[in-house]
């Protein structure tokens, strides 16, 4: 069945480092693929998502990289700060279907 | 828009209680997905509906759990009777159908935080 898994499960970085966080799908049929980022005691709010026509996507620090043929995507992050600790989430979304799968979470910590 | 709105923010019961958690997705939305979120388990997608209609109820884990969605602006899920291993945070959200808007981005609700004694 659908399939999304995520690596690492947890990450620490120092402060100005970069973080990525990989992720992998089954379903050759998704197209559409959202990262979710839940700091602690909130609820997952999307921060940036790439559907299968492009395969890079930018928002200021963060960035998001998708290889359809090898099904996965990554989640980049820059000039990483203390306050993008929190707990990330890749899904994948398909036009066969109109929920999402989501991967089991990262847990970043960004150390001052 | 105010988002997609849960009620109530945490729920304390004692096992064997009927516990009922509420949601109303943004206005206009199609779609509306109820989730529960452990340490163990991840995010698990538990229901959704279109349309108020239950389209995929195969993440309920047994047949304690129920949901309705009435109308357009409201939905709940029910357990009875509840189990202390029932204790989770419940997210509610919310999305556009497929010629309404972009299609799959999900608004979460703020979550119920369940806890079964």
């Amino acid at each position: 069945g659908e399939n999304v898994e995520q690596h690492p499960s947890t990450l620490s970085v120092q402060e100005g480092d970069s973080a990525v966080i990989k992720c992998t799908y089954s379903d050759s049929a998704s197209n559409y693929f959202p990262w979710y980022k839940q700091e602690l005691g909130k609820r997952p709010q999307l921060i940036i998502d790439i559907r299968s026509n492009v395969g890079e996507k930018k928002d200021q620090r963060i960035a998001v990289t998708l290889n359809k043929t090898a099904k996965h995507f990554s989640l980049h992050i820059t000039e990483t700060q203390p306050e993008d600790s929190a707990v990330y989430f890749c899904a994948g979304g398909g036009i066969n279907t109109d929920k999402l799968i989501f991967g089991t979470g990262t847990r970043l910590q960004v150390f001052p | 828009d105010a988002g997609v709105i849960q009620s109530p923010r945490h729920e304390v019961t004692e096992m064997g209680q009927e516990v009922t958690l509420r949601c109303k997705p943004i206005s206009g939305h199609d779609y509306l997905f109820w989730y529960r979120q452990t340490m163990m388990r991840g995010l698990e997608l538990l229901i959704y509906f279109n349309n108020n209609v239950p389209i995929d109820d195969s993440g309920m884990p047994e047949d304690r759990f129920s949901a309705k969605m009435p109308n357009a602006s409201f939905s709940t899920l029910k357990i009875q009777p509840s189990e202390p291993r029932d204790s989770a945070v419940y997210f509610c959200a919310s999305s556009f159908g497929r010629q309404r808007g972009p299609k799959n981005i999900q608004y979460f609700g703020a979550g119920t935080r369940l806890s079964v004694l």
